[in-house]
């Protein structure tokens, strides 16, 4: 019973490399969230989708880009990772209306 | 716009004593929900709670209630016999359900810490 898996864990890129965080969930959500946690801001949302196809842009979009070709996966992207972008990343899904969120494990990814 | 305010940043308790954590939001919908989600030091989201916003009656979860008052928008936390595995970073979270668009708003978190 996986639940919402998010890979890697942890990662280190260099000011202005790329790379791509993935999302998968496995019970069978329509909605998936990109947020990321950052000391004394709490979780702040990034992108999200309500169903497979569709993205969109949510309180923190800027530098980030995101994918949902298919309805388990949700991926987020760097084109060109800063220092500002040093975080720890959570990926979360939710079935619908009245339901919670179910989060990954979180990825802290460091930019130096 | 909706907004979530924890104004305690940091909360310590004695193990089997009571502690309540402070939550306010901001919001013209009339329908929504209400999380209290745990976040200890494996960084993994726990939901500890849930309240639906048109049910008067305050949600409890074992050892974890509670007082959510609609019309002051506010929805505490309480945990009464804390233990030393409640030590964690606290999250209150709401859940907008406006067109559709179900998104969840954070607070900033209160970081408790149980002590032996």
């Amino acid at each position: 019973n996986a639940g919402v898996t998010q890979t890697p864990k942890f990662r280190v890129l260099k000011t202005g490399q790329s790379m791509t965080l993935l999302c998968a969930q496995d019970m069978n959500h329509e909605y998936m969230y990109w947020y990321r946690q950052d000391p004394g801001m709490g979780l702040r949302l990034i992108h999200y989708s309500v169903g497979e196809g569709t993205t969109a842009k949510g309180e923190v979009p800027d530098g980030y880009n995101v994918s949902r070709l298919k309805k388990q996966n949700f991926l987020l992207g760097l084109e060109s990772a800063a220092p500002s972008q040093t975080s720890v990343y959570f990926c979360a899904s939710s079935y619908g209306r009245n339901t919670e969120a179910f989060f990954g494990q979180g990825t802290r990814l460091t930019v130096v | 716009a909706q907004t979530v305010t924890q104004s305690q940043p940091e909360m310590s308790v004695q193990e089997a004593e009571t502690v309540t954590l402070s939550c306010t939001y901001d919001t013209s919908e009339n329908n929504y929900y209400l999380f209290w989600y745990k976040q200890p030091p494996s960084r993994q989201m726990i939901l500890v709670i849930r309240q639906e916003a048109y049910k008067q009656q305050n949600a409890t979860e074992n050892r974890f209630s509670v007082n959510f008052q609609k019309a002051a928008k506010s929805f505490s936390l309480k945990i009464s016999d804390s233990q030393l595995g409640d030590t964690a970073m606290y999250f209150c979270a709401y859940k907008m359900t406006t067109s559709g668009t179900y998104k969840y708003i954070f607070g900033t978190g209160t970081r408790l810490k149980v002590l032996a």
